[in-house]
Order: C-alpha cells, then structure tokens, then sequence
C-alpha cells in the first residue's frame, strides 16, 4: 500500500528556518517524481517544488533561493528545507507523488499534510 | 506562467441535481497534463480525473471530465452528499505545475 507521512511542521519565526520531511512506503522514492504542495489557511493549492526521479528541480518563484527540496534514498524519504520563512509561507504542506509510469501525469497519491506557521 | 480560472467560485445545487465545473487555461495545456481533484475540509485532496477525461482508480462513473485547449469541464451527474466538497483543476506544462483557485460545491 502507498502511502506518505509528512513531518516537522511547527511554529517559527518570521526569518527562520524548518524542515520538513515526507516518508514514503510502497514505493521508491528516487524512482518517482515528488513534489511540496502547500496551502494557506482557507485558500486554494498552491504547488511548490518538484523532484524528479533523475534529480531534475523545479521550485514555484515565491521559493526560489528560499527552499531547498532533496531525497535520502536510505530512508525513502523526501525532504524540503525551508529558510528565510515568512508569514505568506504559513500553509499546510502536503507531499505528493506525481505519477508518471502509467501515463496518468497526475498527483495520484497524497499525504496528510503538516501545518506550518511562521509568525513572531 | 500558465494561470488556470475555475468557474464559478461557489456551486449551490441538491443531491440528484447535475454539477458542471469549468476550468479555462490562459495559454493551450496539453490534455494529457490536465487533472481534476476532489478535497474535503480537514483532508489531502484526492485525484478525480487524469488526463482530461480520465477517471482515476476507484471514483464513480458519475463522475466524468471533457475538453481541450483552453476549456476544460468536470461534469459530475447526479450529485450525492458525498460530493459536496471543493474541486480544483491542475496543469503541468514547461516543467510547472499550477492550480485553479477552486469551486466550492455546496448543498442547496
């Protein structure tokens, strides 16, 4: 079964920094695409960043410079480290896998998402 | 930058009744790349439709998806109350991925 826990979500200071982590069972991670998708309070999905199985990243422009997405093949897990927040990155983020191998080009499978919250 | 709208904000319709949600592209997406997903509140949103007019594993055939080019729909045929709930439809092309705002359907 396939299935993804994201981790590490809390509350920080505008300028500080957090990581977020995303374990992955039922599949391999560094065969996958996988991407950050986040949401504000109340507000709509907004996609973050993607890595692709061959290591390729793509980060939306509101990020870039900012976060940093990565993978430990080890520990199939995803990562995404978020420096210089701001209160506008307060969201809910979620993990996704974007399916590829079947010809869906879809986010098929999602976690729970974790809940991060920049303010002083 | 492709920017997806979705019509309207607000659905208000009865279980029974037909749901027709649109979505229009600003620039032509690839059918292939264009997929409608369900959330419910306090939830991850759940994939419905891949590919345009593809239904993914597990969702109803009441469920159905259309369109090309610019204007996509996401029609649903007779709604149940388990349907109420809002939908976003979401693009890739050029290595992005982007959103609709959402229509947020809800019980009349």
């Amino acid at each position: 079964e396939v299935q993804l826990v994201e981790s590490g979500g809390g509350l920080v200071q505008p300028g500080g920094s957090l990581r977020l982590s995303c374990a992955a069972s039922g599949f391999i991670v560094n065969s996958n695409y996988m991407s950050w998708v986040r949401q504000a309070p109340g507000k709509g999905l907004e996609w973050v960043s993607i890595m692709y199985s061959g290591g390729s990243i793509y980060y939306v422009d509101s990020v870039k410079g900012r976060f940093t997405i990565s993978r430990d093949n080890s520990k199939n897990t995803l990562y995404l480290q978020m420096n210089s927040l701001r209160a506008e990155d307060t969201a809910v983020y979620y993990c996704a896998r974007w399916e590829t191998y079947s010809g869906t080009y879809a986010f098929d499978y999602w976690g729970q998402g974790t809940l991060v919250t920049v303010s002083s | 930058e492709i920017v997806l709208t979705q019509s309207p904000g607000t659905l208000s319709l009865s279980p029974g009744e037909r749901a027709t949600l649109s979505c229009r592209a600003s620039q032509s997406v690839k059918s292939s790349y264009l997929a409608w997903y369900q959330q419910k509140p306090g939830q991850a949103p759940r994939l419905l439709i891949y590919g345009a007019s593809n239904r993914a594993t597990g969702i109803p055939d009441r469920f159905s998806g259309s369109g090309s080019g610019t204007d996509f729909t996401l029609t649903i045929s007779r709604l149940e109350p388990e349907d109420f709930a809002v939908y976003y439809c979401q693009q890739y092309g050029s290595s992005l991925y982007s959103f609709g705002q959402g229509t947020k359907l809800e019980i009349k």
